[in-house]
């Protein structure tokens, strides 16, 4: 049972375009809130990552959107390039367990 | 340089036959982990160890033992596979857990047939 929801599976965006990926969680405890970058044929690596008593975080390009209400946290990829092309993983950590969600692979046509 | 390593990087075996995935960081990290990745499912934790001689169930625990005998090392042993252990299987580390940033191997392919 995944305890981090994920969305969109894929999504396809142009050039320059903004690329937005949701995530929604159950469990109060979690207090870390990471994404994941993953290229082909390689493993993860973090790529920005948030604690829910803040309700947004950016570095660069890339912007984190927390709501602890709704439970729920996005990552916006503004002005997508083609090297942003990959798969995107959401997680959420409490002490020593982190869950991932499905992940979105993310397309930027040139 | 700063790194997890896994061997092998590719392997093939047959149901029953046991294996170790073996799971190297030099990073001096306390904290370990095996993930495996699946399509549609993301990646999840099969087991973690927040120091030597002391580990603990991840999410998808059955079928896999592991082991933390030094702190660089966390193989992943899988006593009598079966094919649905056939996965992408990720080593990570980091210097704590609970907010601190994993930095995951190369990643393993299992295929049991």
């Amino acid at each position: 049972q995944q305890q981090v929801k994920q969305s969109p599976q894929s999504l396809i965006v142009q050039k320059g375009g903004i690329s937005i990926i949701n995530c929604a969680y159950e469990n109060t405890a979690f207090d870390y809130f990471p994404w994941y970058q993953q290229f082909p044929g390689k493993g993860p690596a973090l790529l920005i990552a948030i604690r829910p008593d803040v309700s947004e975080k950016k570095e660069g390009r890339f912007t984190i959107s927390f709501n602890k209400s709704a439970k729920q946290f996005s990552l916006h990829i503004m002005d997508s390039q083609p090297g942003d092309s990959a798969t995107y993983f959401c997680a959420a950590s409490n002490d020593y367990k982190l869950s991932f969600g499905a992940g979105t692979t993310v397309t930027v046509r040139a | 340089e700063a790194q997890v390593t896994q061997n092998p990087r590719y392997l093939i075996t047959v149901t029953g036959k046991k294996l170790t995935v073996t799971c190297s960081q030099n990073m001096n990290h306390e904290y370990m982990s095996w993930y495996r990745q699946d399509p549609g499912l993301g990646l999840r934790q099969i087991y973690y160890s927040m120091n030597v001689e002391v580990t603990d169930k991840g999410d998808v625990p059955e079928g896999y033992k592991v082991s933390r005998k030094e702190k660089r090392n966390f193989p992943l042993i899988l006593e009598s596979p079966s094919p649905n252990q056939t996965s992408l299987y990720f080593c990570a580390s980091s210097l704590r857990q609970g907010g601190g940033e994993q930095y995951f191997g190369p990643g393993t392919r299992l295929t049991v047939t």
